[in-house]
């Protein structure tokens, strides 16, 4: 696609729930992040993977996240069990190659657990 | 842990006034990107600086990378309203970590 593609662009959620948010980077990037954001607030590193595998997985909050790269394209961040303190806007990033490229964002999923 | 402060942490100004927003860390980067993100969409990319003391201008917007290669600084002269969003700083950590700055809200009254 044209660029980074997020979904859902919005989820409401029980607290305890498991959600499956999925990214979709622009194609040909071998590198793409997962960061989190806070309302208004700065990016939080969450996770890095360079093709499928992710050498940094130094970001995620607890054991409840996980996530996944298939076929050095999709992405599927998981969170299980999910609290309110999950609420946020989880964005999604893919780049081209080495660090100091251009890291293109998708507009986010906005997670709110009830 | 690598952190970027910012500040101010909200600015809100008149249009045509002139502002300054720092990017402040204890490390040093390989290089420092600049972005402005509005609501409800991810952050844009304004300017990558690679030098220590490197300054590069875009347009209205004047950017600087420290000597050290630890802080940098946005300026804006004759702000605009078109200018108002969120500017975060990402520092360049290694080979492939952007760390970014805790952002700064920016809103310019017309």
């Amino acid at each position: 696609g044209a660029g980074v593609s997020q979904s859902p662009s919005n989820k409401v959620t029980e607290k305890g729930k498991d959600v499956e948010l999925r990214c979709d980077p622009i194609s040909g990037h071998t590198a793409l992040y997962w960061y989190r954001q806070s309302l208004g607030q700065g990016l939080e590193f969450l996770i890095y993977f360079q093709g499928n595998s992710a050498p940094d997985k130094s970001g995620l909050p607890s054991d409840r996240f996980s996530a996944e790269r298939t076929g050095g394209s999709v992405s599927t961040l998981t969170i299980q069990r999910t609290q309110q303190e999950d609420s946020a806007v989880y964005l999604c990033a893919s780049s081209p190659g080495p660090p100091g490229n251009t890291i293109y964002f998708g507009e986010g999923s906005w997670l709110t657990v009830v | 842990t690598q952190l970027l402060e910012q500040s101010p942490q909200f600015l809100s100004i008149q249009e045509g006034e002139n502002l300054t927003v720092y990017c402040n860390s204890s490390s040093v980067f390989s290089s420092l990107q600049w972005y402005r993100q509005e609501p409800g969409e991810g952050p844009v990319l304004l300017v990558t600086v690679v030098t220590g003391g490197e300054v590069k201008k875009l347009k209205r917007l004047t950017f600087q990378f420290g000597d050290a290669r630890k802080d940098s600084s946005l300026h804006i002269t004759a702000a605009q309203p078109g200018d108002t969003g969120l500017y975060l700083c990402a520092g360049v950590s290694g080979t492939y970590k952007y760390i970014f700055g805790t952002g700064t809200r920016l809103k310019v009254l017309a």
